[in-house]
C-alpha cells in the first residue's frame, strides 16, 4: 500500500449505530487530519494530530470523536450521527503541522446517514 | 475568518487552450499557497504549491503568486479532456492562532471540450 489509505469507501449507516472509520498513511508522515467535504461547501477541517497528540478540534459536535493510536494510523468513531452528517469524509497527513508541509489526502469515505 | 474566494465556473475551454484559475485570499500575511484537483466523486490532489511571488512552473501547470494584490492563480496550458476537474485553492499561513491549518475555497470547476 502507498500513499494515505481509507477504509471503508463506502458506508451506510442508520443514526443510532456506531461505526469506525480507519486512515492509514504509508509516507512517513507525522501529522494527520480529519476534513468534511459536503455538497457546495469548502472542505471543512474537523481534527488535526501532531506526533499522535490531538491539536485542534474545529468545534465538531461530539458524537464524532477521534482516535490517533500512532503517527501512521487515525480512527474516528461514530454514533448517533444525524442526516446532516452525511458527506465525504477524507483523512490526509503531512510531515509535519507548518505552514508550508504540503497535505496529502486519502480516497476518502462517503458517508450516507439514514 | 480567513477567506478564499474562487469563481465557482463552469470554466469551459477548448482542447489545446490555456486555462486560467484565479484565486484571492482574505488575510494578507497568508504564507502558502497550494493547488488540489478533484475529480468528481474522488479525493483532492495536490498538484502544485507555490510560497513566493511569481511564477512557478511544471509541465503544462504554471502557478502565478502575487502577495501585494493577494491573488493567486493556476494556468494549465494544452488543456486536455482529462484536465476536466474541480480545482481547489488552499491557503496557510496568516494572522491569528493555528495558521498552519489550511483554508480551501469552494472550487472552480474546469470543462475542457474535445
Amino acid at each position: 500500500e502507498t500513499g494515505v489509505t481509507q477504509t471503508p469507501r463506502h458506508l451506510v449507516m442508520g443514526m443510532t449505530n456506531k461505526k469506525s472509520l480507519k486512515c492509514e498513511q504509508h509516507l512517513g508522515h507525522n501529522a494527520m487530519y480529519w476534513y468534511k467535504q459536503s455538497a457546495k461547501k469548502p472542505l471543512e477541517l474537523m481534527f488535526v494530530y501532531n506526533f499522535k497528540e490531538q491539536t485542534e478540534n474545529n468545534s465538531v459536535p461530539s458524537r464524532f470523536s477521534p482516535e490517533c493510536p500512532n503517527s501512521s494510523h487515525l480512527f474516528l468513531h461514530l454514533h448517533t450521527l444525524q442526516p446532516e452528517d452525511s458527506a465525504l469524509y477524507l483523512c490526509a497527513s503531512s510531515l509535519s503541522t507548518g505552514l508550508s508541509y504540503e497535505q496529502y489526502f486519502g480516497p476518502g469515505t462517503r458517508l450516507t446517514v439514514t | 475568518q480567513k477567506e478564499v474566494e474562487q469563481n465557482s465556473g463552469p470554466l469551459s475551454v477548448p482542447e489545446g487552450a490555456i486555462a486560467s484559475l484565479n484565486c484571492t485570499y482574505s488575510d494578507r500575511v497568508s504564507q502558502s499557497f497550494f493547488w488540489y484537483r478533484q475529480y468528481s466523486g474522488k479525493s483532492p490532489e495536490l498538484i502544485m504549491s507555490i510560497y513566493s511571488n511569481g511564477d512557478k512552473e511544471d509541465g503544462r501547470f504554471t502557478a502565478q503568486l502575487n502577495k501585494a494584490s493577494q491573488y493567486v492563480s493556476l494556468l494549465i496550458r494544452d488543456s486536455q479532456p482529462s484536465d476536466s476537474a474541480t480545482y481547489l485553492c488552499a491557503v496557510t499561513g496568516g494572522s491569528g492562532g493555528s495558521n498552519y491549518k489550511l483554508t480551501f475555497g469552494k472550487g472552480t470547476l474546469l470543462t475542457v471540450n474535445p
